[in-house]
């Protein structure tokens, strides 16, 4: 089955800099990657996803990218800010009912 | 538009014990999925149910079910509660498989 790998597991930046978190996947049938955000004592929330047909999606701030060839995609957070500060989760998924698989996240600190 | 909703949002229990928790999905979402959180193995699929069968299921002992009812409410059931299975269990929407899935904040188990 799919198989999520997520790096860093921690990751420290400077507010105003840019935060990078990169996923790789094992199938390459997999052709949907949402990335969430987790607050705490909070439930996962979407924050952007992307579709294998598409290799790049920005929304304000936050843009994935994807490299099919690679079967790897990531999260580029630019101008982080402190409520930044969370944990984020990779997943992926393909056509025909299957359960999305998450990476382990990324915690995020954001640090003033 | 109501967001997902789990009930309860905590529970204590003794080893032994069962339980049962409460997903009621987006209005209109007809896929419930569940997944069980703890810091060290990230979200792992527990099942998902879609139109009231399940559809899905993950690498978990017989002692975890589920069910979906006709207005795709879904409640999980754990059953001789042992110390591991503490964690949070989360409930997550969907319109249909392979498209943006939204969590409930979870309701947090603990098993003593």
């Amino acid at each position: 089955g799919e198989n999520v790998e997520q790096h860093p597991s921690t990751l420290s930046v400077q507010e105003g800099d840019s935060a990078v978190i990169k996923c790789t996947y094992s199938d390459s049938a997999s052709n949907y990657f949402p990335w969430y955000k987790q607050e705490l004592g909070k439930g996962p929330q979407l924050i952007i996803d992307i579709r294998s047909n598409v290799g790049e999606k920005k929304d304000q701030r936050i843009a994935v990218t994807l490299n099919k060839t690679a079967k790897h995609f990531s999260l580029h957070i630019t101008e982080t800010q402190p409520e930044d500060s969370a944990v984020y989760f990779c997943a992926a998924s393909k056509s025909g009912n299957t359960p999305l698989v998450f990476g382990k996240g990324t915690r995020l600190s954001v640090i003033a | 538009k109501a967001g997902v909703t789990q009930t309860p949002r905590y529970l204590i229990k003794t080893r032994g014990q069962q339980v049962t928790l409460s997903c009621s999905p987006i209005s209109g979402h007809r896929s419930v999925s569940w997944y069980q959180q703890t810091p060290g193995q990230g979200l792992q699929f527990l099942f998902e149910y879609f139109s009231e069968t399940q559809r899905n299921k993950g690498n978990f002992p017989g002692r975890f079910s589920g069910r979906q009812f006709s207005n795709s409410r879904s409640e999980m059931n754990v059953s001789t509660l042992e110390l591991g299975d503490s964690a949070l269990y989360l409930c997550a929407s969907s319109a249909r498989t392979n498209t943006e899935a939204f969590f409930g904040q979870g309701t947090r188990l603990t098993v003593v």
